[in-house]
């Protein structure tokens, strides 16, 4: 069965500095991997994915996300973050088995805080 | 802006008791998926419909039942409420034409509070 793990509940980073989700998966195959961000009571928001080819993925409001093969790791990067960035962020792999293709396992989800 | 639109936002019921969740995706999005998200976690997959017809169901059991119809619209259906289905609900649309690279949508929810 496939899995993610996000290893930090939270991330605390100042405006300006550079912000770093870690995200480990576990899938047999190829993983299709994908970032998305949710603000307080609200639902989530796609910021990129990764399907094939270029391990930088590039996406939504700056961020950035590296998938690195031989780790199992697909970390989501800002280079300087805004207080704006402050919110909860969510790894996910599709499972490729289901043929619609809209069954995401999400990892536990990182709370970031940018501080002014 | 998503698309996707959910009703209601809030919502109490008590144990015992079934509630219906609607979703509305986007013209052509023809593929609907619903997702629960406890307090403090990621959201879980309950199931997915495509061309009205369930065709993929998480770990969760047959109380949790769903309905998508031609006008791109769907319902989540739960009966016989517990605490523990306290949570945020999401419904998710995709375009099938995008094939399995394609992202999910998501609404920003239902919240349901069972006491």
């Amino acid at each position: 069965a496939q899995s993610v793990a996000q290893p930090e509940d939270q991330v605390n980073v100042a405006e300006g500095n550079p912000l770093t989700v870690k995200c480990t998966y576990s899938v047999s195959g190829n993983p299709y991997l994908f970032w998305y961000v949710q603000y307080p009571n609200r639902g989530l928001q796609f910021l990129l994915k990764y399907i094939t080819g270029d391990n930088l993925v590039k996406g939504s409001y700056g961020f950035e996300a590296e998938f690195n093969k031989s780790q199992t790791s697909f970390h989501l990067k800002k280079p300087s973050a805004l207080v704006s960035d402050s919110a909860l962020y969510f790894c996910a792999v599709r499972d490729k088995a289901w043929a619609a293709g809209n069954k995401l396992t999400f990892g536990g989800g990182t709370r970031v805080l940018v501080k002014p | 802006e998503t698309g996707v639109t959910q009703s209601p936002t809030h919502l109490i019921k008590t144990r015992g008791q079934q509630v219906t969740l609607r979703c509305s995706s986007q013209s052509g999005h023809n593929t609907v998926s619903w997702y629960q998200q406890a307090l403090g976690q990621g959201p879980q997959f309950i199931f997915q419909y495509y061309r009205e017809e369930e065709n993929g169901r998480g770990n969760f059991p047959p109380r949790f039942s769903g309905l998508q119809f031609p006008n791109y619209s769907s319902e989540l259906n739960v009966n016989a409420l517990e605490l523990d289905d306290s949570a945020l609900y999401l419904c998710a649309s995709r375009e099938i034409g995008s094939g399995i690279t394609g992202e999910l949508f998501f609404g920003e929810g239902s919240r349901l509070t069972v006491l």
